[in-house]
């Protein structure tokens, strides 16, 4: 069955650094989607991608999809505090209708 | 637009009582989600429903969870008997359909403690 892995499961950065979260599946996706959930919080969506090597940003973010389908990337330039919390990303097969949300990174961050 | 409502936000009972959420969809979605978050990890789907129809139960434990949203907008999930690994927070999400874009609206979730 669809299987998708999410690493690290934990990062500690400073306050500046830069942050990666990686998503793999074992299976070829028909698209990808990224939330974040605040400590205490619920998942808000944050962006879907849907292309092979597509790439998108939203200020300090950037989100890419793999040419091949299978994984994905969120990459956070220069962390502030206000980013913490636990990125998802939520994949779908292709042809299918069934979403399935990774085990998360979670983000702590060091002022 | 309103957000996702969902009650109780929280929960305790005992093992082997009964326990019913409830959600309120945002306006207009067509797709209602159930899921199940543990600590620490990632939201698992329980049942996923197209207006009034199941779309998706392969994860519900059918012999002690059931779910219905019978006039294709608000939505109840019942547990019962709870067993002690029934611990986690529910929530329910929205969405406009399940077509190509599908971005997924979560309620605030309700924090059941079985004891």
């Amino acid at each position: 069955g669809q299987q998708v892995m999410q690493i690290p499961q934990y990062q500690h950065v400073q306050e500046g650094e830069d942050f990666t979260t990686y998503c793999n599946s074992s299976t070829t996706l028909s698209n990808i989607q990224w939330y974040k959930q605040r400590p205490g919080g619920h998942p808000v969506f944050l962006i879907q991608l849907v292309k092979s090597g597509e790439v998108k940003k939203q200020k300090r973010l950037t989100f890419q999809f793999g040419e091949a389908k299978k994984n994905s990337s969120l990459h956070i330039t220069a962390t502030q505090t206000t980013d913490v919390g636990t990125y998802f990303c939520a994949v779908r097969n292709t042809g299918g209708f069934k979403t399935i949300f990774g085990a998360g990174t979670r983000l702590f961050v060091k002022a | 637009e309103a957000g996702v409502a969902q009650s109780p936000r929280y929960k305790i009972i005992e093992k082997r009582q009964s326990v019913a959420f409830w959600c309120n969809p945002i306006s207009g979605h067509a797709t209602l989600y159930w899921y199940q978050q543990i600590l620490g990890q990632g939201p698992k789907l329980l049942i996923q429903f197209q207006n009034n129809g199941v779309v998706d139960d392969s994860q519900l434990p059918k012999d002690r969870f059931s779910a219905e949203r019978l006039k294709g907008v608000d939505s109840t999930l019942k547990i019962q008997p709870a067993k002690l690994e029934d611990s986690a927070v529910y929530l329910c999400a929205s969405s406009r359909g399940t077509g190509e874009i599908y971005e997924q609206y979560f309620g605030p979730g309700t924090r059941l403690t079985v004891t």
